[in-house]
């Protein structure tokens, strides 16, 4: 139980685009996603914590503009880079929690991103 | 800010032997977790220990936490070559009905088979 999936694993676009990445708890609900950047060999970095239907909260230094954050249901939430650049490059990871848990995060495999 | 510290960056050891990863973190915590990922994978999931707990086993696993000197240690036994993988610790602060993790650097361990 307490699959996190993410679409697409990878994605290569170009300078300008936008990408959008999902992230869907496959097997339960999730009040609370989160996503996290990991650039090579370096740790995770939280980006924004995404509350099903209400506004994300974003950490300090993140764009809210250029990486839009939508949780329309239970179990989906979706991360768009706007106008991408390729220092927008890496690999996005998003988690759930369970609906009325606190503790334990559910990784997705992650998403990772190329612009060229 | 990174809370989590690990020690060894790297470490490598050979398969069956024990291998042994610290963890040091700075402000108050909830849990403390311990994540593996496989190179350009997500994250798995290992052991949760809570800051009112001192140690905590499953399987080949065993954590230790100590909120005195905020550190934590994994401690992985008989380890295999499918271990080989980067090891992350994740300190948790709960504020009300939300929760944090926020990430060390990672460790990276080989196994020799």
């Amino acid at each position: 139980g307490a699959v996190v999936s993410q679409h697409p694993s990878r994605v290569i676009c170009k300078s300008g685009t936008s990408v959008k990445i999902e992230c869907r708890s496959l097997d339960f609900q999730a009040t609370t996603m989160f996503w996290y950047r990991q650039f090579p060999k370096q740790s995770l970095m939280l980006m924004a914590t995404s509350n099903e239907g209400s506004k994300a909260t974003y950490e300090q230094g993140v764009e809210k503009d250029k990486f839009l954050i939508n949780h329309a249901s239970l179990t989906l939430s979706t991360l768009t880079v706007t106008s991408a650049h390729p220092e927008d490059s890496s690999f996005y990871i998003c988690s759930a929690r369970l609906a009325g848990g606190t503790e334990t995060q559910y990784f997705g495999p992650g998403t990772r991103l190329l612009v060229l | 800010s990174q809370q989590g510290e690990e020690d060894p960056q790297a470490l490598s050891i050979q398969e069956g032997e024990n291998a042994t990863m610290n963890c040091s973190y700075k402000t108050s915590i909830n849990n403390l977790q311990w994540y593996r990922q496989n190179s350009g994978r997500g994250l798995v999931h290992l052991i949760l220990i809570r800051s009112n707990e001192r140690e905590k086993h499953s399987g080949r696993l065993r954590v230790t936490l100590d909120t005195s000197k905020k550190s934590s240690s994994l401690l992985i036994t008989a380890s295999r070559a499918a271990d080989t993988a980067s090891y992350f610790c994740a300190t948790g602060l709960i504020t009300g009905a939300n929760s944090k993790l926020t990430f060390g650097k990672g460790i990276t361990l080989s196994v020799r088979p």
